[in-house]
């Protein structure tokens, strides 16, 4: 059972386009990380939210936990190449086990 | 700071063989992670360990998969014999004790059953 829905799966997008990646649950979760995995790499965190309608920025990356902590968004303005990766949400519930999602396939194009 | 450590980078075995993966955490990091990357999905979390006991290994295959951390520090993890579907990155994490929203990978092993 996938307790974490990533969409959307693919996404090409051109250098400079603005982009939102979605990653949603029926599960309440104490927090949300965002990671980005790059090809022959492990991934690596990018940022945790733990309030529901929190918001967070990183540079040209917006984080928003849901009002419920169910659901979950991160923005990319001006998209640019080097934002090319695997965009994968985790979920922590009771104990410290994260549950990740399938992940955002992102391709930016100069 | 050094990362998380894994070998090999890469390895190719046939069904019903051996392999045995090693991970050396980040210093301090008392928390270390197994994980299982197949192709298209996000990691699926194998066995974690805190210092050198067990946490949580719910999700382990232990009939064929098994896993040590004998010393507190660096770790293996063995799947004896191998599977088709074992085919996937294995990655291992690290953080520190009472901060596993804060984990840290390492580059992972890809392993290849045919």
């Amino acid at each position: 059972t996938q307790l974490l829905e990533q969409s959307p799966q693919f996404l090409s997008i051109q250098e400079g386009e603005n982009l939102t990646v979605y990653c949603n649950s029926s599960s309440v979760f104490s927090s949300l990380q965002w990671y980005r995995q790059e090809p022959g790499e492990g991934p690596v965190l990018l940022v945790t939210v733990v309030t529901g309608g929190e918001v967070k920025k990183l540079k040209r990356l917006t984080f928003q936990f849901g009002d419920a902590r169910k659901d979950s968004s991160l923005h990319i303005t001006a998209a640019q190449p080097g934002d090319t990766g695997l965009y994968l949400c985790a979920g922590a519930q009771s104990g410290y086990a994260l549950n990740f999602g399938k992940g955002t396939s992102l391709l930016v194009t100069p | 700071e050094a990362g998380v450590a894994q070998s090999p980078r890469y390895k190719i075995i046939e069904k019903r063989q051996s392999v045995a993966f090693w991970c050396n955490p980040i210093s301090g990091h008392a928390t270390l992670y197994w994980y299982q990357q197949i192709l298209g999905q996000g990691p699926k979390l194998l066995i974690q360990f805190q210092n050198n006991g067990v946490v949580d290994d719910s999700q382990l295959p232990k009939d064929r998969f098994s896993a040590e951390r004998l010393k507190g520090v660096d770790s293996t993890l063995k799947i004896q014999p191998a599977k088709l579907e074992d085919s996937a990155v294995y990655l291992c994490a690290s953080s520190l004790i009472g901060n596993s929203y804060e984990q840290y990978f390492g580059p992972g092993t890809r392993l290849t059953v045919t």
